[in-house]
């Protein structure tokens, strides 16, 4: 079982790139959830998934983040145009059955904007 | 805003003492989680109590909820220099319908001098 996938582990994008970040679940989990990390900060939540769907994307900036979960493949987190101030860690997050058991998270991508 | 939050910021002890962390947080839960975070590294889920819940143990964790108070303690003893790491409370709380996600503090950073 190898745990929530996170690609890449660091990206270094310039000003106006795009960013495309990766996360495979666990398998037999099917919610997916993004949060973003600022340095000293805790996780700031930016979208829920279910495959093929999104389900709560409340804490996602309007413009520029999208988000994808699709049938096949990687949950995507991707981020168009990217500003200095994207610069963070985004982490990823796995359940099952999230009232039971919690949240397994995958190690993280460290977005540094040049 | 930010629903759960932690006390201390930073807490500093020796080797075999006992660590004490707090958490706050505003609205109703279904439950609330801790989390564990190495510098650098993913989130790892620690121990879940539900709203019904007072008290949880874990190994050497132990856990209260006081859902009138609002509030949760975290329990290491017998601390090692590798507990050394943030902390997290994490809060599950309804937002309608079956949006679920949760919150998290800013954490409290422990450190362990052997």
């Amino acid at each position: 079982n190898a745990g929530v996938m996170q690609n890449p582990r660091h990206l270094v994008r310039r000003r106006g790139q795009e960013a495309r970040l990766r996360c495979s679940p666990m398998k037999g989990h099917s919610h997916v959830y993004w949060y973003r990390q600022l340095p000293e900060e805790g996780l700031k939540f930016m979208v829920y998934l279910q495959k093929e769907n999104i389900i709560d994307e409340s804490g996602m900036p309007k413009e520029r983040f999208s988000a994808e979960f699709p049938k096949e493949g990687p949950s995507i987190l991707r981020i168009q145009q990217v500003v200095r101030g994207d610069s963070a860690a985004y982490f990823c997050a796995s359940s099952m059955d999230r009232t039971t058991y919690g949240y397994t998270f995958g190690s993280g991508t460290r977005l540094t904007v040049v | 805003s930010q629903q759960g939050e932690e006390d201390p910021q930073a807490l500093s002890i020796q080797e075999g003492e006992n660590a004490t962390m707090n958490c706050s947080y505003k609205t109703s839960i279904n439950n609330l989680q801790w989390y564990r975070q190495n510098s650098g590294r993913g989130l790892v889920h620690l121990i879940l109590i539900r709203s019904n819940e007072r008290e949880k143990h874990s190994g050497r964790l132990r856990v209260t909820l006081d859902t009138s108070k609002k509030s949760s303690s975290l329990l290491i003893t017998a601390s090692r220099a590798a507990d050394t790491a943030s902390y997290f409370c994490a809060t599950d709380a309804r937002s309608g319908g079956s949006n679920y996600k949760l919150t998290f503090g800013k954490g409290t950073l422990l450190t362990v001098n052997p």
